[in-house]
């Protein structure tokens, strides 16, 4: 079973800032998702990636498979920006397995 | 194209009492998830469907849970009989192809369920 490690829980910053979000994974996988949880709850594909780096206007994904851990860039911070952030990754045959989430906070 | 659809948004029902969900994914898609997402356990496959036909029913709690897919465009979740511990926001999410680590998922909005 793949367990899906994210970090922080948490986090809170001022508009503008560089954000990380990082997710760790236990078992090898051939892909992982970043999902993006608006308040309102709705949840939106953010990235699918299976080797290096992705980039979507000011969100930046890269992942490192031998390392088994994905991290998640928002440069130049913005307010909108404010949601929980999930990351994912398959297990079994078409079973996605889901972290926590990581509240992420901008304030203006 | 409209997304995928779930109805009710919202659902506020009494324990014991029989709830149906409902969710239309997005036309052409060919599988399709039922998720639930709770504060503690937080996202959660239920089960999905490849071509109308269920593939992995592993995730249904218990035999109250079921679901179905009559046809491409239309599937149920049904829980029957509901208890408060069921209260949580249910996705429905469907994507183009069978592979769930190629094929960008398109989630529902989402019902969310009180059983009270």
């Amino acid at each position: 079973k793949n367990e899906v490690e994210q970090s922080p829980q948490n986090l809170t910053a001022q508009e503008g800032e560089f954000i990380t979000i990082n997710c760790s994974y236990s078992v090898g996988i051939s892909a992982l998702h970043w999902l993006q949880q608006h308040p309102g709850g709705g949840i939106v594909s953010l990235f699918m990636l299976s080797s290096g780096k992705k980039k979507h206007g000011r969100l930046i994904a890269t992942i490192n498979i031998q390392e088994k851990h994905s991290s998640l860039h928002i440069t130049a911070s913005h307010p909108r920006d404010s949601a929980v952030y999930i990351c994912a990754v398959r297990e079994g045959a078409q079973k996605l397995v889901f972290g926590q989430g990581t509240r992420l906070t901008i304030n203006p | 194209d409209a997304g995928v659809i779930q109805s009710p948004r919202h659902e506020v029902t009494e324990m014991g009492q029989e709830v149906t969900l409902r969710c239309k994914p997005i036309s052409g898609h060919n599988s399709l998830f039922w998720y639930r997402q709770t504060m503690m356990r937080g996202l959660e496959l239920l089960i999905y469907f490849n071509n109308n036909v269920p593939i992995d029913d592993s995730g249904m709690p218990e035999d109250r849970f079921s679901a179905k897919m009559p046809n491409a465009s239309f599937s149920t979740l049904k829980i029957q009989p509901s208890e408060p511990r069921d209260s949580a926001v249910y996705f429905c999410a469907s994507i183009k192809g069978l592979r769930v680590d190629t094929d960008t998922q398109y989630f529902g909005p989402g019902t969310r369920l009180t059983v009270l």
